[in-house]
């Protein structure tokens, strides 16, 4: 069965920390690999997707990688911030069938 | 400007009436998706579809049907509602192999 974790559950830090979230997918003939931002009550806002032909992908202050042979995908946010504040969601898309991790909610303390 | 479009956003209803959610995107995107969220569970793909007249089902699809007949729309039909389909459904779209961008959600309770 496909299967997608995430560790940590939650994470709270202090403003300006770099911080690490991590993904990992059971089945690794992944397509691609997506992350997301969900507030609360909100839909999800998609922040980087990686091809599984590519080793990592960066906006902003984001950066993505993601290791098919290994099955994982971390995000790395830099100098973190308040509005950071959300719960994060990685999903593997495997051609049609999309299957998502339990998310990490961050929380970015001032 | 781009975007998902989901109706209605809340809904009460009751045990065994039908409904249906809309879904409709402006991007021509032929791949649509539905979801539902719940705690503890994170999210499940229902039903997707890569065009029109082109629907399978994902890994929840039992208790629930769906159509696309134009490219841009996507209902999901619930013909006999239970309890245990209470919960957050998200429609998604997207070409096929890029970012899925998806709907506000619609809060479904079933009583």
């Amino acid at each position: 069965k496909q299967e997608v974790t995430q560790i940590p559950a939650a994470l709270s830090v202090p403003e300006g920390e770099n911080l690490v979230l991590n993904c990992s997918f059971t089945d690794s003939a992944i397509y691609n690999l997506q992350w997301f931002r969900q507030d609360p009550g909100k839909g999800l806002t998609s922040l980087l997707l990686i091809q599984s032909s590519q080793r990592e992908q960066t906006s902003g202050r984001l950066n993505a990688s993601l290791d098919k042979s290994s099955g994982r995908s971390t995000l790395y946010i830099a100098a973190s911030q308040p509005g950071d504040s959300a719960t994060y969601l990685c999903a593997a898309d495997y051609g049609q069938n999309f299957v998502f991790g339990p998310g990490t909610r961050l929380s970015v303390l001032p | 400007e781009a975007q998902v479009t989901q109706n209605p956003r809340y809904l009460i209803t009751v045990t065994g009436k039908k409904l249906t959610v809309t879904c409709s995107q402006n991007m021509n995107h032929e791949y649509m998706s539905w979801y539902r969220q719940d705690p503890g569970l994170g999210l499940r793909q229902i039903y997707y579809s890569m065009n029109v007249e082109v629907t399978d089902k994902g890994d929840v699809p039992e208790g629930y049907k769906v159509s696309r007949k134009e490219k841009r729309n996507f209902p999901l039909i619930l013909e006999s509602p239970s309890p245990n389909q209470t919960s957050l459904y998200f429609c998604a779209s997207s070409r096929w192999g890029y970012e899925q961008y998806f709907g506000p959600g619609t809060r479904l309770t079933v009583t």
